[in-house]
């Protein structure tokens, strides 16, 4: 069954400091994507990816980079992290080579900047 | 600019009622709509879709009536059940787009 899994579940971060969240999945699949989900909002898209060594940005990439260096990984990094960025992330990956590109969501990684 | 428009933020129905949830948006050229489920510590994941082609989708218990003219489209959940308790997210896609727009979800609250 595929499977997106991410890295850690939960972590704190002080302010300042250097974030690496790092997503893994088995379906093979070409798209990654990076959300942000803060409540009221919805999902927010901040970098994709649709083949390794290469990433794009979203709709709210400003203070994220992201990392693809082979089909499974997928990083997102917050070089200075800030208190605004204090949300849930969640990898997700899809397979352009279906009609519906349904997203295959992980379990997410709750960040708390303090 | 919000492009999908999802009403209410919170739903409350008994055990076996109709929920309705509501979606709207903006962009004409919109073709692929899929509804997400999130239960809590959980990512979404695909619940049910419809293309603009179509003016109804039924899976079970779920249907979605898409309305192309009015820009709306909405989920019905019969014979609502306690475990259908979860956040529902309307979205939508332009073409082959690999891309999602997200409604900001709708928190269902299913009494027994």
């Amino acid at each position: 069954e595929a499977a997106v899994t991410q890295s850690p579940r939960s972590k704190v971060a002080v302010t300042g400091g250097k974030v690496t969240l790092s997503c893994h999945q088995t379906n093979n699949h070409d798209y990654m994507y990076w959300y942000r989900q803060d409540t009221g909002h919805g999902l927010r898209l901040i970098h994709y990816s649709y083949v390794a060594d290469s990433t794009e940005k979203g709709d709210i990439p400003d203070g994220y980079k992201a990392s693809r260096p082979s089909q499974e990984n997928f990083s997102l990094i917050l070089e200075l992290a800030s208190l605004s960025q204090t949300a849930v992330y969640f990898c997700a990956s899809s397979d352009a080579r279906t009609v519906s590109y349904e997203q295959y969501f992980g379990p997410g990684t709750r960040l708390t900047v303090l | 600019q919000q492009q999908v428009r999802q009403s209410p933020q919170s739903l409350t129905v008994w055990e076996g009622e109709t929920a309705i949830l509501n979606c709207s948006y903006e962009d004409s050229t919109f073709n692929y709509f899929p509804w997400y489920q999130q239960f809590p510590g959980e990512g979404p994941a695909l619940l049910i879709s419809i293309s603009s082609v179509s003016d109804k989708k039924e899976d079970g218990r779920f249907t979605i009536f898409f309305n192309k003219r009015e820009k709306k489209l909405s989920l019905h959940i019969t014979d609502s059940q306690p475990g259908d308790s979860a956040t529902y997210f309307c979205a939508a896609r332009k073409g082959s787009n690999y891309q999602l727009i997200w409604g900001s979800g709708t928190k269902l609250i299913i009494k027994p």
